[in-house]
């Protein structure tokens, strides 16, 4: 039984470019949340997709943006990107069933310069 | 918004010692979750805590949540070197799972 999957596992990007991120979640769950982890810091939030919908969003600015796919897996796009995105992206899969939490990629280590 | 403050944020431990990390959330929460992730891993899930009150235990570890449900804690008995990573409480409100900015342990052979 796969886990969540994400690519690519590292990136670096100039400022200002764009980004596109990708998730496939565990088999059996429909729910994609995405997160932002600084080093040394608690993942934050910044959006989940449920049935191809942003079902909920954090404080992040609009040069974030998502998308989900009839199959489930997600896709976090980053816009104009600065240097403080730099950052571990986590996509994390769940089931509105499960009492087992989420189930956490081994995320996407995005560098800015 | 939403806040979920954890304490203390190190933890430093002689191996065999208990230690316990706090989690304190501004609003009351649906459930609250506990991940812990190893050094250069990404988190991975402990345990859920839905009911005011509720108690579980796994193997060392004993995780509690408040009366209230603003509030949670996990108790580490007889710490072991593979109990090295941090610690993070995570609260549930609505849609939104908030994690706290996480207790590193370190421990002392």
């Amino acid at each position: 039984d796969a886990g969540v999957t994400q690519s690519p596992t590292h990136l670096i990007k100039t400022r200002g470019q764009q980004v596109t991120l990708r998730c496939s979640p565990k088999s059996g769950h429909d729910t994609v949340s995405w997160y932002q982890q600084a080093l040394g810091q608690g993942p934050q939030f910044i959006f989940q997709y449920y049935e191809e919908e942003e079902r909920q969003r954090g404080n992040f600015p609009d040069r974030f943006s998502g998308h989900q796919f009839p199959n489930y897996s997600s896709e976090l796009n980053v816009n104009a990107l600065l240097l403080g995105d730099s950052a571990l992206y986590l996509c994390a899969s769940s089931s509105r069933e499960s009492s087992h939490g989420y189930t956490f990629g081994s995320g996407t280590r995005l560098t800015v310069v | 918004g939403q806040q979920v403050m954890q304490i203390p944020q190190y933890q430093h431990v002689q191996e065999g010692e208990d230690f316990t990390t706090y989690c304190n959330s501004s609003t009351t929460l649906s459930n609250i979750q506990w991940y812990k992730q190893r050094p250069g891993g990404h988190p991975v899930f402990l345990i859920q805590l839905v009911k005011s009150g509720e108690v579980k235990k796994q193997k060392r570890l004993t995780f509690q949540f408040g009366e209230a449900k603003k509030n949670s804690s996990l108790h580490i008995t007889a710490t072991q070197t593979t109990d090295v990573g941090t610690y993070f409480c995570a609260g549930r409100s609505n849609y939104k799972l908030s994690f706290g900015a996480g207790t590193t342990v370190t421990v002392r052979a």
